[in-house]
């Protein structure tokens, strides 16, 4: 089945430092997500994308995607304590839009030390 | 504005009982999405509904597992007889028309013993 791969699996960071992740597929993607989940709690959107190339910042967040429509990648400047939680990229197949069925990465887990 | 509200947060079934998981959409919002999250995972699609129809069912186990979204009342996720690989985190999310601008909740918790 489709699938995203997404990396890294976790990272362990010092506040202050900046911090990038990617996903990528062999699939084609008409849409990429990008969520937060902090424990206990749902996925929150951060960021969506919709065009390939497209370059979209959200505070110290900034997200692309891949012009290919394959992959997508997401970076935090500066990192405070308040970023730790896993990172999810999602996406929505070409063809798919009518169902608005997402495909989830594994999930990248930031650590920040103070 | 309450968001997507799911209820139980948690719940603990014995193998063979029934789960029902409850979710009740923003408000203005008829179409809704199961995802469910094993640890260490991403989540996974289950079902997507529209009021009082399944529109995709594509990520959900052939057997023992039922959704519905009636006229009136919350869309409810239905598990039964309960084996321990069910035991995950199952969120709903919500949105007021097909496609992928949608709120998700804070998920149940079931674990089975």
């Amino acid at each position: 089945g489709q699938q995203l791969n997404q990396s890294p699996q976790s990272m362990f960071i010092q506040e202050g430092e900046d911090v990038s992740m990617n996903c990528t597929s062999s699939s084609i993607f008409n849409t990429w997500l990008w969520y937060k989940q902090e424990p206990g709690e749902g996925p929150v959107l951060l960021i969506a994308l919709y065009k390939a190339g497209e370059l979209t910042s959200n505070g110290r967040l900034t997200a692309q995607f891949g012009i290919t429509r394959k992959d997508s990648f997401l970076n935090i400047s500066a990192s405070i304590p308040s970023d730790v939680g896993i990172y999810f990229c999602a996406g929505q197949l070409m063809g798919s839009s009518n169902t608005g069925k997402l495909i989830f990465g594994q999930g990248t887990t930031l650590q920040v030390k103070p | 504005n309450a968001g997507v509200m799911q209820n139980p947060r948690h719940l603990v079934r014995r193998r063979g009982q029934e789960a029902r998981l409850r979710c009740s959409p923003m408000k203005g919002h008829s179409h809704v999405y199961w995802y469910r999250q094993l640890p260490e995972e991403g989540l996974k699609f289950m079902v997507y509904l529209q009021k009082e129809n399944i529109i995709d069912e594509s990520g959900m186990p052939k057997e023992r597992f039922s959704a519905e979204f009636p006229k009136e009342g919350p869309s409810i996720l239905r598990i039964q007889q309960v084996v321990r690989g069910d035991s995950a985190a199952y969120f709903c999310a919500s949105s007021s028309q097909g496609g992928n601008g949608y709120t998700f909740g804070s998920g149940t918790r079931l674990t089975v013993v």
